[in-house]
């Protein structure tokens, strides 16, 4: 049951560099999203997409790209990494069907120095 | 928009003590209802869910009911454990294809 995947897990990146973060799903979830996680700041939505070749924006968009190539699989971006982007982002699929239950994945710890 | 508030903590509980976490909503219609928990270094997982009104969702020895007349969807365990510990966040859907609402997280320690 791998359910929401994403990697890497940890990464440390210098200032201007660029990454990208993967997730995957095997649930066959049309609705992915990508969410950040600050202390004191709860959950804050940065994209999402809701179906193959879809993306829109969230919350916090600025600074970051995503991509929906395939249904399984929503990647998210960082261009230019600035330190304000040190964050803990998760990857989330949704049911489509009512009552509409978020998965999570394990998070991905990302530090810009 | 529709929002979640729930009470931010911390909390610090002994062991077998009785919690109450409170969550109110304010939502068009009557949406279903979460409430995800996330321990230590992990994400966030589905702890238990009400779909209707006066619902009742249960799970691990917590429960919350979905209370319409006052908007609340409060947590509640009778007696709590150190494995407990943990961050809860209560959630509603938002209308359209966008995800659910957020309240900012209430972090749990339980202290044996």
């Amino acid at each position: 049951n791998a359910g929401v995947t994403q990697t890497p897990k940890f990464r440390v990146l210098k200032t201007g560099q660029s990454m990208t973060l993967l997730c995957a799903q095997d649930m066959n979830h049309e609705y992915m999203y990508w969410y950040r996680q600050d202390p004191g700041m709860g959950l804050r939505l940065i994209h999402y997409s809701v179906g193959e070749g879809t993306t829109a924006k969230g919350e916090v968009p600025d600074g970051y790209n995503v991509s929906r190539l395939k249904k399984q699989n929503f990647l998210l971006g960082l261009e230019s990494a600035a330190p304000s982007q040190t964050s803990v982002y998760f990857c989330a699929s949704r049911e489509d069907t009512p009552g509409n239950t978020i998965y999570f994945g394990e998070g991905s710890w990302l530090t810009v120095v | 928009g529709d929002s979640v508030t729930q009470m931010e903590g911390p909390v610090t509980l002994s062991e077998e003590a009785f919690l109450t976490i409170n969550c109110t909503y304010t939502a068009t219609g009557y949406p279903s209802l979460f409430w995800y928990v996330q321990y230590p270094g992990e994400g966030l997982q589905l702890l238990l869910k009400a779909t209707k009104a006066d619902d009742k969702g249960s799970n691990k020895g917590f429960e919350a009911t979905y209370r319409k007349e006052t908007t609340s969807f409060h947590l509640e365990k009778g007696s709590v454990q150190v494995s407990d510990s943990a961050v809860y966040f209560c959630a509603l859907p938002n209308s359209g294809n966008t995800p659910l609402v957020f309240g900012k997280g209430t972090r749990l320690s339980v202290i044996a």
